[in-house]
């Protein structure tokens, strides 16, 4: 079964660093980009950028760039966001989700992580 | 960047009627790199169509969608009561964008 499977909830103050994941699983992860996409509350979907994990070419929306990084770890099939210096407009729900038609990059999202909450606040 | 604009904004049907959602794109939508998605509250979103027009794996028919260019729609049927949810269109082309999204709601 191919499946994505996300960290789970953070709590954090503003200031601090974090870094979720994205474990991968039941297809060839190194041929399938992966992005991230996030929900704040009561908001929309946003796309924040991807990675191809053969080669870590990775991409961000403008509205990311420079906020978060993505990265991932071909040994452990898993991918990563991260973030250097948390703001209280982080707080949202954070999903990881594969394209579906391998080595594509203009391709839809067909598998999804669950999710990770991420709340920060003082 | 594409701008993607849904509507309405929320959509309210009794189970059985058909919906028909908006999606209209500031500028035109490169190979009809244009999807659809199904998101319930406390679950992951769910690709329905991409393509345009290409039902994903497991989709019933009674979720459609079509248009090219500028203007596309998206079309459920005959509702079940699973069906009310948010859908949402993205663009997948040169640069990657979600709609604000539509509610469908129970009349």
């Amino acid at each position: 079964e191919v499946q994505l499977v996300q960290s789970g909830a953070e709590v954090k103050k503003p200031g601090d660093s974090l870094k979720i994941s994205c474990k991968a699983s039941g297809y060839s992860f190194t041929t399938s980009w992966i992005a991230w996409v996030r929900q704040m509350p009561g908001k929309g979907l946003e796309w924040m950028g991807i990675i191809y994990p053969r080669d870590s070419d990775t991409r961000y929306s403008p509205s990311f760039q420079g906020q978060v990084t993505i990265s991932a770890d071909k040994s452990i099939t898993t991918a990563y966001l991260q973030w250097s210096s948390l703001k209280a407009s982080d707080t949202a729900m954070y999903y990881c989700a594969r394209l579906m038609f391998p080595g594509y990059y203009y391709n839809a999202m067909d598998v999804w992580g669950q999710g990770t909450t991420v709340t920060v606040s003082s | 960047e594409i701008v993607l604009t849904q509507s309405p904004a929320t959509l309210s049907l009794s189970p059985g009627e058909r919906a028909t959602l908006s999606c209209r794109a500031s500028q035109s939508v490169s190979s009809s790199f244009l999807a659809w998605y199904q998101h319930k509250p406390g679950q992951a979103p769910r690709l329905l169509i991409y393509g345009a027009s290409s039902r994903a794996t497991g989709v019933p028919d009674r979720f459609s969608g079509s248009g090219y260019g500028t203007d596309f729609t998206f079309t459920i049927s005959r509702l079940e009561p699973e069906d009310f949810a948010v859908y949402y269109c993205q663009n997948y082309g040169s640069s990657q964008t979600f709609g604000q999204g539509t509610k469908v709601e129970i009349k």
